[in-house]
């Protein structure tokens, strides 16, 4: 079946520092990918998306490239700030019906000053 | 504006007990969703109903059942509360496949369910 894996964290950054959440997946056909982030105590938000391969998502400084060769959507930002202090998950949406989500097991961000 | 709004926000129940949680959604969405989050944020869906009907229904056990009265809101009954069932439950919504890739999932608060 579907899955994806992401980097354990907690990852601990100083403000201004570069990100990188890594996360692979396993799917049969081309699913769209996601990154979603849980700020604490809140539901998920959807970060940014890529539908196809070669796709770059972005939205609020972060982005994400669809790499079908490496199987990989990793999360990138050039210099975090304590307010993305969060949890970052990685997710998949397969090509069957129903609009289903699978979802990686979630990265905690924490940026310092 | 709530877009999709859950409760309640906490419920502490004992073991054995029946509990129901709400969701209801105002951004006229076809498609709803229950995921649950365990202790270690590790997310996975439930169930998904579309217009009331159920589309999606991973193995979950038959203690947990969800409720769509309308195409806003999807409910979720857990009969005999059991210690294992202490998570964080996710209610979502989308639009539906005959609106083009309109697949984002919009996500409740939460409700953070403790057995004890």
């Amino acid at each position: 079946g579907d899955s994806v894996t992401q980097m354990e964290g907690p990852v601990t950054l100083s403000e201004e520092a570069f990100l990188t959440i890594n996360c692979t997946y396993t799917a049969t056909g081309y699913p769209s990918l996601f990154w979603y982030v849980q700020y604490p105590g809140e539901g998920l938000q959807l970060l940014l998306k890529a539908t196809k391969a070669d796709d770059k998502g972005s939205n609020k400084g972060f982005e994400a490239t669809y790499r079908k060769e490496t199987t990989s959507f990793h999360l990138e930002k050039g210099s975090v700030q304590v307010s993305d202090s969060a949890v970052y998950f990685c997710a998949l949406r397969d090509t069957g019906g129903g609009n289903k989500l699978t979802f990686g097991t979630g990265t905690q961000l924490k940026v310092e000053l | 504006d709530t877009a999709v709004s859950q409760t309640p926000k906490y419920l502490v129940t004992q073991m054995g007990n029946d509990k129901s949680i709400k969701c209801e959604q105002n951004l006229g969405h076809d498609t709803m969703y229950w995921y649950k989050q365990d202790s270690k944020k590790f997310l996975k869906i439930m169930f998904s109903y579309n217009n009331k009907e159920l589309i999606i229904n991973e193995t979950v056990p038959n203690r947990f059942s969800p409720k769509s009265p309308d195409k806003a809101h999807l409910n979720l009954h857990i009969n005999s509360l059991e210690l294992g069932d202490s998570a964080v439950y996710f209610c979502a919504s989308s639009q539906d496949r005959l609106a083009g890739d309109l697949y984002e999932q919009f996500f409740g608060p939460g409700t953070r369910l403790t057995v004890l």
